[in-house]
């Protein structure tokens, strides 16, 4: 168990909707990760908040945004769903107490998101 | 911007044989960290070891250990004494210091044999 949580485990909506991820990193991370696992695409890197702020952005998609609260919590809302962005969306969660440095990234148990 | 390369897509070993996994990559950076992370079939990814691009002492973890090769800049790792809960997908991956995404490889599927 790494310590980052994820909700819900899995998602099966339809086309046209809008979900939201869950993600809770370890205990004292300041930075949550967002990555896509899909099989045409393999792991992707979406986005990262530091200590509530965005901080980089990969390759993720205008319908897509994210937010990191006080509590240090994540989210991440995908609207007007496609069919391909079923796939599996990890967080990942990393210590970097410093701003200027980096530090190994736990990853949560992914929410599996399938659109019909 | 930076590759990761993993040219074996499957690999297969024997219980309790060495393997080793290949992963090569591509950058102009000269701090940087590499991972190599393990994906069973439960699709949890799992951290198996880390090496610091300024170390020259090959990480070990255990069963698991690198070498590490920055001028070829190559990253492979070898399991030793497999077991079956070794099975898995396993990424190699790169990450630029003071950089905030991972660069994945591709994986490699590795099957254990009884």
């Amino acid at each position: 168990d790494s310590g980052v949580t994820q909700t819900p485990k899995h998602l099966i909506t339809a086309t046209g909707q809008r979900v939201t991820l869950r993600c809770s990193p370890r205990s004292g991370d300041l930075s949550v990760y967002w990555y896509q696992q899909s099989l045409d695409q393999g792991l992707q890197f979406l986005i990262q908040y530091y200590n509530g702020e965005e901080r980089a952005k990969g390759n993720i998609l205008e319908r897509f945004s994210a937010q990191q609260f006080p509590d240090l919590h994540s989210e991440l809302n995908l609207s007007s769903l496609e069919l391909g962005d079923s796939a599996l969306y990890f967080c990942a969660s990393s210590t970097r107490r410093v701003r200027t440095s980096t530090d190994t990234q736990y990853f949560g148990p992914g929410t599996r998101l399938t659109v019909l | 911007a930076q590759t990761v390369t993993q040219s074996q897509p499957e690999m297969s070993v024997q219980e309790a044989e060495t393997v080793t996994l290949s992963c090569t990559y591509d950058t102009s950076e000269s701090d940087y960290y590499l991972f190599w992370y393990k994906q069973p079939p439960s699709r949890q990814m799992i951290l198996v070891i880390r090496q610091e691009a300024y170390k020259q002492q090959n990480a070990t973890e255990n069963r698991f250990s690198v070498n590490f090769q920055k001028a070829a800049k190559s990253f492979s790792l070898k399991i030793s004494d497999s077991q079956l809960g070794d099975a898995a997908m396993y990424f190699c991956a790169f990450l630029n210091f003071g950089n905030e995404k991972l660069t994945f490889g591709t994986g490699t599927r590795l099957t254990i044999i009884p």
